[in-house]
């Protein structure tokens, strides 16, 4: 399994954009990068994901070099509920694990 | 459709006790799964299953037992509660591509459980 590194936390303000970095150097060539988000009290919330280059959709993009040793989690424009922890994953298979995520605070 | 419903939303027990945690999902999803998330932590997989009749073990399966008799339901048995087991615990789904977990998985409200 591929292990991951990201941020601790990260604090931001209302309409900036946010940039998330998720390090995954022995990544496998099958393995894909997801991304979900949890809120306090709840189940974590599928994002995004992808397997190399760009992925964007509604919520989020996901940009992977082509080393795929990392992955950057843009969020535009974030607003105060964007605020929450941020799990990065990595891995193909049956045992999908979650690191310890970076938690987001978005002030006003 | 309910997607992933998890029962009890709270529970306490005292050291030794035993209980079943509840999972069911109505999406037919061939994959389902068992975390832990202790406070301030991330998730932890304790047990998962692709099918019905086939269960595995995680991160942390000790003190935890879990059967796939069916495709909907995955209940998850503490066998001898200890207070170590305090935690949240959430149930996942997900379709398998090519018999594997590729997918995204829908995550259950979850289960507060307290061991005194």
């Amino acid at each position: 399994l591929a292990k991951t590194t990201q941020p601790i936390s990260m604090d931001s303000y209302e309409g900036q954009e946010v940039n998330i970095t998720c390090s995954h150097n022995n990544i496998a060539t099958n393995d894909y990068i997801t991304w979900y988000q949890q809120f306090p009290s709840q189940g974590p919330r599928f994002i995004i994901q992808g397997y190399k280059t760009k992925v964007t959709n509604e919520v989020a993009s996901l940009f992977i070099p082509a080393d795929r040793k990392s992955s950057t989690l843009s969020l535009p424009r974030v607003s105060l509920s964007d605020t929450a922890v941020y799990y990065c994953l990595v891995g193909v298979g049956n045992m999908l694990t979650f690191g310890g995520g970076t938690r987001l605070m978005v002030k006003p | 459709n309910a997607g992933v419903t998890q029962t009890p939303k709270f529970q306490v027990l005292k050291t030794g006790q035993s209980m079943t945690l509840q999972c069911a999902q109505d999406m037919n999803h061939e994959y389902m799964s068992w975390y832990r998330q202790d406070p301030g932590m991330g998730l932890r997989l304790i047990h998962y299953s692709v099918g019905a009749g086939i269960t595995d073990q995680g991160e942390v399966p000790n003190g935890y037992n879990v059967s796939r008799s069916t495709t909907e339901d995955f209940p998850l048995r503490l066998l001898s509660a200890a207070p170590s087991q305090t935690s949240v615990y959430f149930c996942a789904s997900s379709y398998l591509l090519a018999g594997e977990l590729t997918d995204t998985q829908y995550f259950g409200p979850g289960t507060r459980l307290t061991v005194l």
